[in-house]
């Protein structure tokens, strides 16, 4: 039973359209990551958070932007998808000392026409 | 930045057969994780390692943190269709420090 929820699951959208990815986990988890993932290949942190009002960019730079105002809510933006957002996008939360590992959402598949 | 060395990057194996796939890396490490994604889905925790030389299974999985603690390996044994999909190992520095992850290895069971 998943314990860390994203939506949607897929969106397609056109170019030039303001989006927003929902993270939500119910684990009390602190520390929260969003990886950027194109089919079968390696994840890209892109950004993480080790708590309220903290963020943090991570190895791969990305246009999106976070914000992180509650615990357990973890929001990712794109202003103005391109094409080149096309990706899936997961995101996964952890206690601060990453013990147990992250646990992943199912993830949302974005497409940009 | 720190890197993971997953090898093979992907295995095309027949149903039945045994399974090994590992991962090393130049730095060393305290904690090893094992995670399987099946495709359009999230990473899924199979196995956790804390100590050097620790031994774990995972009903058929079996996974194990090298002496070195620079390397880890995962085994799977029997396999059958449903284990099909990317495993990726995962290695973490310090409590402190984030997962560094390797690359994936695609498991394709031939027909």
């Amino acid at each position: 039973e998943a314990d860390i929820y994203q939506t949607p699951r897929y969106l397609v959208i056109g170019t030039g359209k303001k989006i927003t990815l929902e993270c939500s986990q119910t684990m009390g988890h602190d520390k929260m990551y969003w990886y950027q993932q194109d089919p079968g290949m390696e994840l890209h942190l892109i950004h993480y958070s080790y708590g309220v009002n903290s963020t943090e960019k991570g190895d791969l730079s990305s246009e999106s932007t976070v914000s992180r105002i509650r615990t357990e809510h973890f929001p990712l933006t794109l202003e103005s998808a391109r094409p080149s957002h096309t990706s899936q996008y997961l995101c996964a939360s952890s206690f601060p000392d990453s013990q147990g590992g992250y646990t992943f959402g199912s993830g949302t598949r974005l497409t940009v026409v | 930045g720190q890197q993971l060395n997953q090898s093979p990057q992907s295995m095309f194996i027949q149903e039945g057969e045994d399974v090994s796939m590992n991962c090393t890396s130049s730095s060393i490490f305290n904690t090893w994780l094992w995670y399987k994604q099946d495709p359009g889905e999230g990473p899924v925790l199979l196995i956790a390692l804390y100590k050097a030389g620790e031994l774990t299974s995972n009903g058929r999985l079996t996974a194990q943190f090298g002496i070195t603690r620079k390397d880890s390996f995962l085994n799977i044994s029997a396999s059958i269709p449903s284990d099909v999909g990317i495993y990726f190992c995962a290695g973490q520095l310090g409590s402190n420090y984030q997962l560094i992850w390797g690359a994936g290895t695609k498991l394709i069971i031939k027909p």
